[in-house]
């Protein structure tokens, strides 16, 4: 089974700062991998979709990439409204799919 | 209102069954694969089951569900469905219906249904 790893396992930041988040897969995906953001109480909402196409509605600031192997999600300018947990997940022809552990960012 | 719908949710005891129900409004269900994902309370996202289109001939399973889950569709009722038989103590979370879209991508999740295996 593919593993998928993600770090920090939490941040904190300040409103305005650019925080990025990384995910790791334990083989090739061939970039079949999205972010999700979870806010307390709700149900997760996509974010990203295939590394780097932003979904629709979803702010600017958000921007998915790849750098090497690793996954990054990175949020230019942290807003109040970031505060979340967010998970990323493969997607690859297996039919299986796989979520990392999360991140939680607090915001300062 | 576009949205899925879980229902079915509920307090068994172990060894027991429970059938969830998502029901699909404001949109047709037949063209999505559709899955289940479950969270423990603080815990994080776990992916149970899915189901393709097309009559939903082709379904898959989490290694430590199956055999004992089943996920079936029924596209006149818009309404996908999670059979759960031999629960136990660690199936107990919150059940989320959701829709797949673009490069296998979860892109609309219900609000969950809560699943509690206790004695």
């Amino acid at each position: 089974d593919i593993q998928m790893t993600q770090s920090p396992s939490s941040l904190s930041a300040s409103v305005g700062d650019r925080v990025t988040l990384t995910c790791r897969a334990s083989q090739n995906i061939d970039g079949y991998l999205n972010w999700y953001q979870q806010k307390s109480g709700k149900a997760p909402k996509l974010l990203i979709s295939s590394a780097s196409t932003l979904y629709s509605g979803v702010p600017s600031r958000f921007r998915g990439g790849v750098s090497g192997t690793d996954f990054t999600l990175t949020i230019t300018s942290l807003q109040p409204e970031d505060s979340a947990t967010y998970y990323c997940q493969q997607s690859d022809t297996s039919r299986t799919w796989t979520f990392g552990q999360g991140t939680t960012v607090e915001i300062k | 209102e576009v949205q899925l719908v879980e229902t079915g949710g509920g307090l068994v005891q172990p060894g027991g069954s429970l059938r969830l129900s998502c029901e699909a409004s404001g949109f047709t269900l037949s063209p999505f694969w559709v899955h289940w994902v479950r969270q423990v309370p603080g815990k994080g996202l776990m992916w149970v089951s899915h189901i393709n289109a097309a009559g939903g001939f082709e379904t898959t399973y989490a290694a430590s569900v199956k055999g004992r889950f089943s996920i079936s569709r029924n596209d006149v009722e818009n309404t996908v469905y999670l059979q759960m038989n031999s629960l136990r103590v660690d199936d107990t979370a919150v059940y989320y219906c959701v829709r797949g879209g673009s490069g296998y991508a979860f892109d609309m999740w219900g609000q969950g249904t809560w699943v509690t295996v206790s004695s």
